[in-house]
């Protein structure tokens, strides 16, 4: 069983470019959650998706960030216009059901020039 | 809202010792608990988790972890550390009933020396 895919493992983007996440679940997992990593700290909670819906997005930023989590393909995180801040890795995470074991994947590293 | 904390940023032991990695959370019922390991650049692998019943939880790769209600711990142990345990490791708590929302620690970086 293949575990919890993202893609790409390494991102760079200049200023005021846009950054797209993805992340596919482990197979017959339909909850997602994303989560960030800033150098030196622990993992913060973003947001948690089922299919086709945002159930808590209370840990992302409100402006520029979104995610989605569609019926058919990989969630997706999305940054718009980035700044030297949004340089973080960025941990996508799912589980069967929930509350569950939430399975990690490599993570995205973002890095904003 | 849950909180926890690991007191320890980073520890350093020698190959074969015995290894006991401290975690304290703050939540309002019962936890569910967990513990991760990260290696450089990689992802977060679950070295073991507590959901209810016995309060010692033996893991992957010989760790275990025991739940201390009175404490509000959950520290993570190991009899013999090996060179390949050197990682950060962080323990985390998520909320019991409707979904999970997991908080995570700020990690303990180990380091093991020969």
């Amino acid at each position: 069983n293949a575990g919890v895919m993202q893609n790409p493992r390494h991102l760079v983007r200049r200023r005021g470019q846009e950054a797209r996440l993805r992340c596919s679940p482990v197979k017959g997992h339909s909850h997602v959650y994303w989560y960030r990593q800033l150098p030196e700290e622990g993992l913060k909670f973003m947001v948690y998706l089922q299919k086709e819906n945002i159930i808590d997005e209370s840990g992302m930023p409100k402006e520029r960030f979104s995610a989605e989590f569609p019926k058919e393909g990989p969630s997706i995180l999305r940054i718009q216009q980035v700044v030297r801040g949004d340089s973080a890795a960025y941990f996508c995470a799912s589980s069967p059901d929930s509350p569950e074991t939430q399975y990690f994947g490599p993570g995205t590293r973002l890095l904003v020039l | 809202a849950q909180s926890v904390t690991q007191p320890d940023i980073h520890i350093t032991v020698s190959e074969g010792a015995s290894l006991e990695l401290r975690c304290n959370y703050s939540y309002g019922a019962t936890p569910y608990l967990f513990w991760y390991v990260q290696s450089p650049g990689q992802g977060l692998q679950l070295l073991l988790k507590y959901f209810s019943g016995d309060t010692l939880v033996q893991g992957i790769k010989g760790f275990e972890a025991e739940f201390k209600r009175s404490q509000s711990s959950f520290n993570l142990r190991k009899p013999s550390v090996h060179w390949s345990d050197a990682a950060e490791y962080f323990c985390a708590v998520g909320a019991t009933g409707g979904y999970q929302k997991v908080t995570f620690g700020t990690g303990t970086k180990l380091q093991v020396i020969p």
